[in-house]
C-alpha cells in the first residue's frame, strides 16, 4: 500500500493569505494526485487532479504542483470559503492523506 | 450535471450486512468506474473500492474479504455490501464517480451507524 502523508495536519491563516499543504506519497506515483476541499457536513469536492490540472469551476487561486513523491495545493489568497479540510488522494491504489484542517486565525 | 445519491438502512446490527445502494442520474453509468468511500465521525477518508459497469472490480486491501462491489445498469445504479459489520464500520458512506484521475462527482454521503 501506498501511504499519503501530509502536512501540516492544521493550518492557521488570515483571509489573504498565500498558503501551502503539501502531501508525500511513500512510492513514486508520477502526476497520479487529486486534492479535494471538503466542508463540514459535506461531501468532498474535487479541486486538481493528475497534480496540477485545476477542475472546471474551480477558482484559479488554487493551484497543485509536483511529481513522484512530493506534491502541494497552494491557495494563492484566501477567502472566507476557503476555510475547509483539504485531503489529498494518489490514484495508484487510491489513499488518501490524513487531511489538512484550514482554519482561520 | 451527473449527480449521485446514497440510500440504505441507518442502522446496522453488529455481525450483519451493510447494504447501500447509489443511484446516478443526469450522465450515463456505462461510461466510468464508480467508486466507494467513507469517513468515520470527526475522522479521514477511507477508499472502499471501485466497480466498472462491466462489473470489474478493485478493493482495498484491508477491506477486501468483506466487501463487495456490483453494478446494475438497468436501473442505473451500483451498490455497496459490507458483511460482519462492527462499530468501528460506523462511518458516512459516500458513492462517486470515478474517472481514472480522480473522484468527480460525490452523492451527498449516507451516515450508517452499527449498534445492537
Amino acid at each position: 500500500d501506498i501511504q499519503m502523508t501530509q502536512s501540516p495536519s492544521t493550518l492557521s491563516a488570515s483571509v489573504g493569505d498565500r498558503v501551502t499543504i503539501t502531501c508525500r506519497a511513500s512510492q513514486r506515483i508520477s502526476t497520479w494526485l487529486a486534492w479535494y476541499q471538503q466542508k463540514p457536513g459535506q461531501a468532498p469536492k474535487l479541486l486538481i487532479y493528475k497534480a496540477s490540472t485545476l477542475e472546471s469551476g474551480v477558482p484559479s487561486r488554487f493551484s497543485g504542483s509536483g511529481s513522484g513523491t512530493e506534491f502541494s495545493l497552494t491557495v494563492s489568497s484566501l477567502l472566507p470559503d476557503d476555510f475547509a479540510t483539504y485531503y489529498c488522494q494518489e490514484y495508484n491504489s487510491y489513499s488518501f492523506g490524513q487531511g489538512t484542517k484550514l482554519e482561520i486565525k | 450535471q451527473v449527480q449521485l445519491q446514497e440510500s440504505g438502512p441507518g442502522l446496522v446490527k453488529p455481525s450483519q450486512t451493510l447494504s447501500l445502494v447509489c443511484t446516478v442520474s443526469g450522465g450515463p453509468i456505462r461510461s466510468h468506474y464508480w467508486s466507494w468511500i467513507r469517513q468515520p465521525p470527526g475522522k479521514g477518508l477511507e477508499w472502499i473500492g471501485n466497480v466498472f459497469y462491466r462489473g470489474n472490480t478493485n478493493y482495498n486491501p484491508s477491506l477486501k474479504s468483506r466487501v463487495t462491489l456490483s453494478v446494475d445498469t438497468s436501473r442505473d445504479h451500483f451498490s455497496l455490501k459490507l458483511s460482519s459489520v462492527t462499530a468501528s464500520d460506523t462511518a458516512v458512506y459516500y458513492c462517486a464517480r470515478d474517472t481514472g484521475d480522480a473522484l468527480d462527482y460525490w452523492g451527498p454521503g449516507i451516515l450508517v451507524a452499527v449498534s445492537s
